[in-house]
């Protein structure tokens, strides 16, 4: 295992389109994570997953995003009508416990 | 609001220097954890501290967590170049994490 894999890297989308991000976590890890992280600060919780079941959302996750994990593996995070404050890094993290986290690489969002 | 409270916000120093990073909050954690963290990449975890008072060493970093697990700090002994990059300090309360907004640490040949 490689370790927790965000795709896309970097993605590029016009103001109001949709945009979806997946992660691939540690295979064995059952706690999953979305941060959104923006210039000059740490990263900002967004929500959590112990195996699929989606178990706490922060107010930051407006009703414009979604994020799931089907089948207790792979997740994906949807961003509806994106808007330019939407612009951030966007990171995955996953763990099997609450002692360390792995961290993806991350999906940048730019929105013009 | 950050929950967590990192100072301070920049430092610049020379290779050979020592130097302390503080991590602080009203709150009581379960753990603290501290993440480097290089532009472009996601954060790695460096340590995670559970009991209070506890300390951990790393090499030349030596972690602390306070007595009432509120605060933690970071020392890094005789600073080189490639410890430049951002620090995160985290805490864990129940399910989740909550991040500072981190130390970036420049450290100059």
């Amino acid at each position: 295992d490689t370790g927790v894999s965000q795709d896309p890297r970097h993605k590029i989308t016009k103001r109001g389109q949709n945009v979806t991000f997946r992660c691939d976590p540690i295979s064995e890890h059952n706690r999953l994570y979305w941060y959104r992280q923006t210039l000059g600060q740490g990263p900002e919780f967004l929500t959590y997953f112990q195996n699929e079941a989606q178990l706490e959302k922060s107010r930051l996750l407006s009703d414009r995003f979604s994020a799931e994990r089907p089948k207790g593996s792979f997740s994906t995070l949807e961003i509806q009508r994106t808007e330019q404050g939407d612009s951030a890094m966007y990171l995955c993290a996953s763990s099997s416990g609450t002692l360390g986290y792995t961290f993806g690489s991350g999906t940048r969002l730019t929105v013009v | 609001t950050q929950l967590l409270e990192q100072s301070p916000q920049f430092l610049s120093i020379q290779e050979g220097e020592n130097l302390t990073v503080y991590c602080n909050s009203s709150s009581v954690f379960s753990s603290l954890q501290w993440y480097r963290q290089e532009p472009g990449e996601g954060p790695v975890l460096l340590v995670t501290v559970v009991t209070g008072g506890e300390v951990k060493k790393l090499k030349r970093l030596t972690f602390q967590f306070g007595d009432a697990r509120k605060d933690s700090s970071l020392h890094i002994t005789a600073a080189q170049p490639g410890d430049t990059g951002l620090y995160l300090c985290a805490g864990v309360t129940n399910n989740d994490m909550r991040f500072g907004a981190g130390t970036r640490l420049t450290v100059k040949p």
